[in-house]
């Protein structure tokens, strides 16, 4: 079975620039996670959608960060404009019925790099 | 809130010596949890869970006891190999969303 594909795997990029990360879930799986992992924060909770819908969005940075889900099949993860603190591995995840104590399942990420 | 507190690394061992990454939770009820592991370069892939007290989750040589009584699921492995080099996260469920540790660096040398 395909797992959760994420794309680019590699993003370099300068400041200013708009940044689009892509995720598509195991098919089938309800719930959609973005996280993001650095040396110096670890690995950080950054939105999470229920069913296309987003449920907690407290950990998105700032309002350069947005987060959209049109579909089952496919979200996004924009930064606008980007800083070089964004810099950082995103990472995807997908689970099923995540309520039920279910694990979940991550993509390889997105190792972005902002000049 | 929920948290998830587990051994600071980085860990460096030997081939074949024995391994114990300790995980305490503080969640009250009975939350699911799990290990994760995380090769260089790589996501996050579970490594074993366990779904109540008593339950011991086991993989790849790698066992936890799921310990109600110290909140704790200690990660461990009889003899480790140098493949076994990786990051490691303990995590715990219970909601809509999993808790993680800080994550333990694992180094094996030959």
């Amino acid at each position: 079975d395909a797992g959760v594909i994420q794309s680019p795997r590699h993003e370099v990029t300068e400041m200013g620039q708009e940044v689009t990360l892509r995720c598509k879930p195991i098919s089938g799986h309800d719930y959609l996670f973005w996280y993001r992992q650095t040396m110096m924060r670890g690995l950080e909770l950054l939105i999470y959608f229920n069913n296309n819908v987003p449920i907690d969005d407290s950990g998105m940075p700032e309002d350069r960060f947005s987060a959209k889900m049109p579909n089952a099949s496919f979200s996004t993860l924009k930064i606008q404009p980007s800083e070089p603190r964004d810099s950082a591995v995103y990472f995807c995840a997908s689970s099923l019925q995540q309520y039920r104590n279910q694990p979940q399942h991550f993509g390889d990420g997105t190792r972005l790099s902002i000049l | 809130g929920d948290s998830v507190t587990q051994m600071e690394g980085p860990v460096t061992l030997s081939e074949e010596a024995f391994l114990t990454i300790n995980c305490t939770y503080t969640a009250t009820g009975y939350p699911s949890l799990f290990w994760y592991v995380q090769y260089p370069g790589e996501g996050l892939q579970l490594l074993l869970k366990a779904t109540k007290a008593d339950d011991k989750g086991s993989n790849k040589g790698f066992e936890a006891t799921y310990r109600k009584e110290t909140t704790s699921f200690h990660l461990e492995k009889g003899s480790v190999q140098v493949s076994d080099s990786a990051v490691y996260f303990c995590a715990q469920g219970g909601s809509e969303k999993l808790v993680f540790g800080k994550g333990t660096k694992l180094t094996v040398n030959p």
